[in-house]
C-alpha cells in the first residue's frame, strides 16, 4: 500500500484567504484524487489530479475555487480559495493502487472564521 | 448521478458481538470498496470487491452485483472496531468514487 502524507494537517484561517494543502506519496502513481468531507458528512469528490495536464473537476466543484497541480507523478496541491466559513471541512488526497484499491493521506482539517 | 445507502446509520455494539453492515447501490458498479474511519479521521481500505466474497481476519465482505448491493460482516467486535464504515462505489471510469452515507459504529465494552 501506499504512504501518504498531507500538510498542514489542520489550520485556521480567516474568510477571504486561500490555504494550499501538499499531498505527497511516498511512490509513483498515475491517479491522485481530492476529496472534502463536511463535518458529520460523507465523503465528496473534487477533482482528479492529472500528472501533466488540467484536473478534472466534479459537478459543483470549479477550478477558480479549487486550484489543483500535479507537477509529477508523487505529489499534488489543492489550494482552496476565497474562503468561507462554508468551506470548513477536512480535505483528503487519495491515491489509486495497483489493484484499484485507493489509499487516503491523513487529512487536512480546515476550519474558516 | 449514482445513489449509494447504507444501513443501519447507527449501530452499537458490545465487545464481542457480531455485525453485519449494509450497502445498496442505485446502478451497475465495477468498483465497490469498504473503509473504515477511525475517531482520528483516518481512512483504511478493508475491502477491495466489486463482486463475490472475500476475508480479512474477523472482516469479511460479499458483493452481490447482480442485485446492487454488498455486505460487510464483523465478527467479535472489540473496541479499536469503533468508527465510521463507508462503502463507496464507482461507475464507467473505474477509478472514481463515489461514497455511500456511512454507518456509525461504536463497540461497549
Amino acid at each position: 500500500s501506499a504512504v501518504i502524507s498531507q500538510k498542514p494537517s489542520r489550520d485556521i484561517c480567516q474568510r477571504g484567504t486561500s490555504l494550499t494543502i501538499q499531498c505527497q506519496v511516498d511512490s509513483q502513481v498515475t491517479m491522485m484524487f481530492w476529496y472534502r468531507q463536511q463535518p458529520g458528512q460523507s465523503l465528496t469528490l473534487i477533482a482528479t489530479a492529472n500528472q501533466g495536464s488540467e484536473a478534472t473537476y466534479e459537478s459543483g466543484f470549479v477550478i477558480d475555487k479549487f486550484p489543483i497541480s500535479r507537477p509529477n507523478l508523487t505529489f499534488s496541491t489543492l489550494t482552496v480559495s476565497n474562503m468561507s466559513p462554508e468551506d470548513s471541512s477536512i480535505y483528503l488526497c487519495s491515491v489509486e493502487g495497483h489493484s484499484y484499491e485507493q489509499y487516503f493521506g491523513p487529512g487536512t482539517r480546515l476550519t474558516v472564521t | 448521478g449514482i445513489q449509494v445507502e447504507q444501513s443501519p446509520p447507527d449501530l452499537i455494539l458490545q465487545e464481542g458481538a457480531n455485525s453485519t453492515l449494509r450497502c445498496n447501490f442505485s446502478d451497475s458498479v465495477n468498483n465497490l470498496q469498504w473503509f473504515h474511519q477511525n475517531p482520528w479521521g483516518q481512512l483504511i481500505n478493508l475491502f477491495y470487491i466489486p463482486s463475490g466474497t472475500k476475508q480479512n481476519g474477523r472482516l469479511s465482505a460479499t458483493t452481490v452485483a447482480t442485485e446492487r448491493y454488498s455486505l460487510l460482516y464483523i465478527s467479535s467486535s472489540q473496541t479499536t472496531d469503533s468508527g465510521v464504515y463507508f462503502c463507496a462505489v464507482g461507475t464507467g471510469t473505474a477509478s472514481k468514487l463515489t461514497f455511500g452515507t456511512g454507518t456509525r459504529l461504536q463497540v461497549t465494552l
